[in-house]
């Protein structure tokens, strides 16, 4: 069974700081891994995934994440942060074959000016 | 593109009522899944269908929940009766379903409040 840990419910970071936002994962498989980002009152949007090609990922609004094996690790990272990302992130993984998708318990993430 | 539809966005209901939900996926998505997000916790997946079929129903307690996905395109999630657990948001999603390796796009949601 695959399974998705998020260290930390919640972040809060100043405007223009670095934003780690930690994802560790445990799969019987090579996984595909993803972090989704939810707006309040929204549905979850796709931030980046991880399909065995690159390790780093580079997804949308300044974000990326590390694919580490080793250390069972999908971290996301901002450079700065900026007041519009204030959300809720998800990280989430999948077996290679299949479309089930596992999601860890979030984080949300409070922006301080 | 048009995105993942769903209605209602809210719903306030007594337990014991009971309540559906619907949802239209991206035009020509075969895959269909919905998924339950209780308050902090983050999204189950309750039924996936692939067209109108069942993939996976594992965790939809079927007792109280259904669901159908008639001509492979709209669902329905329908929960009789509601117990106050069931508040949550229930999230529809849908994919291509290209190779295993495509994305899941997700509806608004309804939030669910059972009193």
């Amino acid at each position: 069974a695959q399974s998705v840990t998020q260290l930390g419910s919640h972040v809060s970071v100043s405007e223009g700081a670095l934003v780690l936002l930690r994802c560790n994962y445990s799969s019987s498989v090579p996984p595909y891994l993803f972090w989704y980002v939810q707006y309040p009152n929204q549905g979850l949007q796709l931030l980046l995934k991880y399909t065995s090609a690159a390790t780093l990922v580079k997804g949308i609004n300044g974000f990326e994440a590390e694919f580490k094996k080793s250390e069972t690790s999908f971290h996301l990272t901002k450079p700065s942060a900026h007041m519009s990302d204030a959300a809720e992130y998800f990280c989430a993984v999948r077996k290679a074959a299949g479309n089930k998708l596992t999601f860890g318990g979030g984080t949300r993430v409070l922006v301080k000016p | 593109e048009a995105g993942v539809a769903q209605s209602p966005r809210y719903k306030i209901i007594e337990k014991r009522q009971s309540v559906a939900f619907w949802c239209n996926p991206i035009s020509g998505h075969a895959t269909l899944y919905w998924y339950q997000q209780i308050l902090g916790q983050g999204p189950k997946l309750l039924i996936q269908f692939q067209n109108n079929g069942v993939v996976d129903d594992s965790q939809l307690p079927k007792d109280r929940f259904s669901a159908e996905r008639l001509k492979g395109v709209d669902s329905t999630l329908k929960i009789q009766p509601a117990k106050l657990e069931d508040s949550a948001v229930y999230l529809c999603a849908s994919s291509l379903e290209r190779g295993g390796q495509d994305t899941q796009y997700f509806g608004p949601g309804t939030r669910l409040t059972v009193l």
